[in-house]
């Protein structure tokens, strides 16, 4: 069975700076896809960024950046000059790719603040 | 652009009531999930169905079934509530190959008093 974890419950940074957010996962399988996922405090889920496993380039969307490492099993999300919109509850989410489910594993998510 | 609907936003239903979710997925998206969120918790999923067949099930109790019907539109019946059912229950919907890419819905508080 697939883990998600995400060690940090909560973290928070000052407004245009920069903050990374850790997640590791266990899995035997070597396809699958990576995902950040944003919930604000509306509740509503937005997509952040997704990795795909048989890339090796680490996947860029504006100021989100991964660093993934498929060895270590490791899949962290950089945001960039963070802005006070930025703050939310972001869930790391694995999937694999597999015949007939594509479900979402997701970690227990890191609460972010950004201070003004 | 279309987004993943759900009703209703908010329900409050009594212990032992029933209670039915109702989800419209994205024009053309042919899988449907289901997700339950307890409060101060992740997001855990529950079931889901392609082309209106169940493709997954999850840790989903026995007192809730779902189904998607011809038009693609899925429900979750829930019976005999308990006072742990309360959560935001959210549907996602996704198409295409590979089906990676889950757009969710607002999801539907579910209160149990």
């Amino acid at each position: 069975a697939q883990t998600v974890t995400q060690s940090q419950p909560e973290m928070s940074v000052q407004e245009a700076e920069t903050v990374t957010l850790s997640c590791t996962y266990d899995t035997s399988e070597n396809n699958y896809y990576l995902f950040w996922y944003k919930q604000p405090p509306s509740r509503q889920m937005i997509l952040v960024i997704r990795q795909e496993a048989y890339k090796q380039q680490n996947a860029t969307e504006n100021r989100f950046s991964v660093n993934f490492q498929k060895a270590a099993k490791s899949f962290s999300l950089k945001i960039s000059d963070s802005q006070l919109g930025d703050t939310a509850m972001y869930f790391c989410a694995f999937m694999k790719l597999a015949s007939g489910t594509y479900k979402y594993i997701f970690g227990t998510g890191t609460r972010l603040k950004v201070l003004a | 652009a279309a987004g993943v609907i759900q009703s209703p936003r908010h329900l409050i239903k009594e212990k032992r009531e029933t209670a039915t979710l109702k989800c419209y997925p994205i024009p053309r998206h042919d899988t449907v999930y289901w997700y339950q969120q307890g409060p101060g918790q992740d997001p855990q999923f529950l079931i889901s169905f392609y082309e209106k067949m169940q493709s997954d099930k999850g840790s989903i109790p026995d007192r809730f079934s779902a189904q998607q019907f011809s038009d693609y539109h899925s429900e979750l019946n829930m019976s005999s509530l308990e006072l742990g059912d309360s959560a935001l229950y959210f549907c996602a919907s996704s198409t295409g190959t590979p089906k990676y890419e889950q757009y969710f819905g607002p999801g539907t508080r579910l209160t149990v008093t």
